[in-house]
């Protein structure tokens, strides 16, 4: 389909073990975002991509948390050294803005992580 | 203090009822703000826009008080349809930047 696609869409890992998720954009987007989401709550922004650039990832929670997106369209969000906190639900969304009014986010269907 | 804040719920209602949700914002400098929707273990959907002046569309009205950095969505003639978590959404720089959630306001409409 046309729609952002995240894979995989159920990861169950060991605490302290490395994790890639990864988030494929509807083409032509140029914003690419990362949000993770816990039961009852909010989505929390993690981190946004303008093109290939992070423009803002103050919401990283600590630098066992790294996200890329060489080539302005794929990204991946890389978890080191995971722990049960990590356990929830990773939505990645993207939008053709750039500049202005953001325009609609279109969301991926997330990636459940869940840290055992 | 959280960036947005909503009214958790949950909001349990009669169908064909009227219900309102608010939510407030912290950064003054905030530029657009939304209403999405999010069904129970699905992803969040856009519901609307909230502009200036106000905006509907059906039996969903949306406004924004700038001074008071407080933003509304009410639901008339509310549907069992309409059953979903409503999350308030700010974006919080002057261009596609920092896009804010708040943790969602659930709705249960009754027969």
């Amino acid at each position: 389909g046309a729609g952002v696609s995240q894979t995989p869409s159920n990861k169950v890992t060991e605490k302290g073990k490395y994790v890639e998720l990864r988030c494929d954009p509807i083409s032509g987007h140029t914003a690419l975002y990362w949000y993770r989401q816990s039961l009852g709550q909010g989505p929390e922004f993690l981190i946004y991509f303008q093109g290939t650039g992070a423009a803002d990832d103050s919401g990283l929670p600590n630098d066992r948390f790294f996200a890329v997106r060489p080539e302005g369209s794929v990204s991946t969000l890389k978890i080191q050294r995971t722990e049960r906190g990590d356990s929830a639900v990773y939505l990645c969304a993207s939008s053709a803005r750039t500049s202005g009014n953001t325009g609609e986010l279109f969301f991926g269907e997330g990636s459940r992580l869940t840290v055992l | 203090r959280k960036e947005v804040e909503q009214d958790p719920g949950p909001f349990n209602v009669p169908e064909g009822a009227t219900v309102a949700f608010n939510c407030t914002y912290s950064n003054s400098a905030s530029q657009s703000f939304f209403w999405y929707r999010q069904d129970c273990r699905k992803e969040p959907k856009l519901l609307m826009s909230v502009y200036s002046s106000g905006n509907e569309d059906g039996r969903f009205t949306a406004q924004l008080n700038r001074a008071s950095q407080y933003i509304s969505l009410l639901i008339r003639d509310s549907k069992l349809s309409d059953s979903a978590t409503y999350l308030c959404v700010v974006n919080t720089g002057s261009s596609a930047s920092k896009i804010i959630f708040g943790s969602g306001t659930r709705l249960s409409i009754r027969p």
